[in-house]
């Protein structure tokens, strides 16, 4: 089975900007969760689509937002890109969305 | 989710047991004790879970104390490319805020030694 696929793997971008990653999920899982990796901050949860509709969100300003497609890809946007937006985006992917996460290899964002 | 506390750093040497400790004093009764592993740049690695009792898989151990307040990961025999960051994390599997939501602390950076 095909794991969860991310795309892309780099973007470099400015400040102002927006951007857009896309994340394939394994298939047959109907969960994706979005995660935010800097070195200050670590590994922070952002949001979790499940079957079209975002049903659980962690504490990120409106600039960031996602959606779910019907195959149960997704997408994370974020508008008007800060320097501190400079991370690893992953994402992960499972049946539900309470039980084991397969995670993606992340997009290494990079805001000059 | 419940806080857990694990030591920053650890190292162990090739073909011995690494025992990650993590302690998570305040977790309820409905929160499952999950452990991850991140190698360096790439995504976290679902490695073991369980509640109450001690699990094992072909990855590793979980020891669960009876009173739920602690836990070790143990790699049997580690090899160097063992060498990550363990995440211990304490999550709820009843719904509502826990639905994909992996809290994540700043975990244990082991270090395999040759």
């Amino acid at each position: 089975k095909a794991g969860v696929t991310q795309t892309p793997r780099y973007l470099i971008k400015t400040r102002g900007q927006q951007v857009t990653l896309s994340c394939s999920p394994i298939s047959g899982h109907r969960s994706v969760s979005w995660y935010q990796q800097t070195p200050g901050q670590g590994l922070q949860f952002l949001f979790e689509y499940f079957s079209e509709t975002q049903r659980n969100k962690g504490n990120f300003p409106g600039r960031f937002s996602g959606r779910q497609f019907s195959n149960s890809r997704s997408e994370m946007n974020v508008s008007t890109l800060e320097l501190g937006d400079s991370a690893l985006y992953l994402c992960a992917s499972s049946s539900w969305g309470d039980g084991e996460q397969f995670f993606g290899p992340g997009t290494r964002l990079t805001v000059l | 989710d419940a806080k857990t506390t694990q030591p920053p750093s650890m190292d162990c040497a090739e073909g011995r047991a690494a025992n990650l400790p993590c302690n998570h004093s305040t977790i309820s009764g409905n929160e499952y004790v999950y452990w991850y592993r991140q190698i360096h740049s790439q995504g976290p690695q679902y490695i073991i879970h369980g509640l109450k009792n001690n699990e094992t898989n072909e990855m590793a151990s979980l020891i669960i104390t009876e009173d739920r307040k602690s836990s070790t990961l143990i790699l049997p025999h580690a090899t160097l490319r063992d060498t990550a960051v363990y995440y211990c994390i304490a999550r709820s599997v009843v719904g509502g805020t826990s639905y994909g939501k992996l809290t994540f602390g700043q975990g244990t950076i082991l270090t395999v030694h040759p």
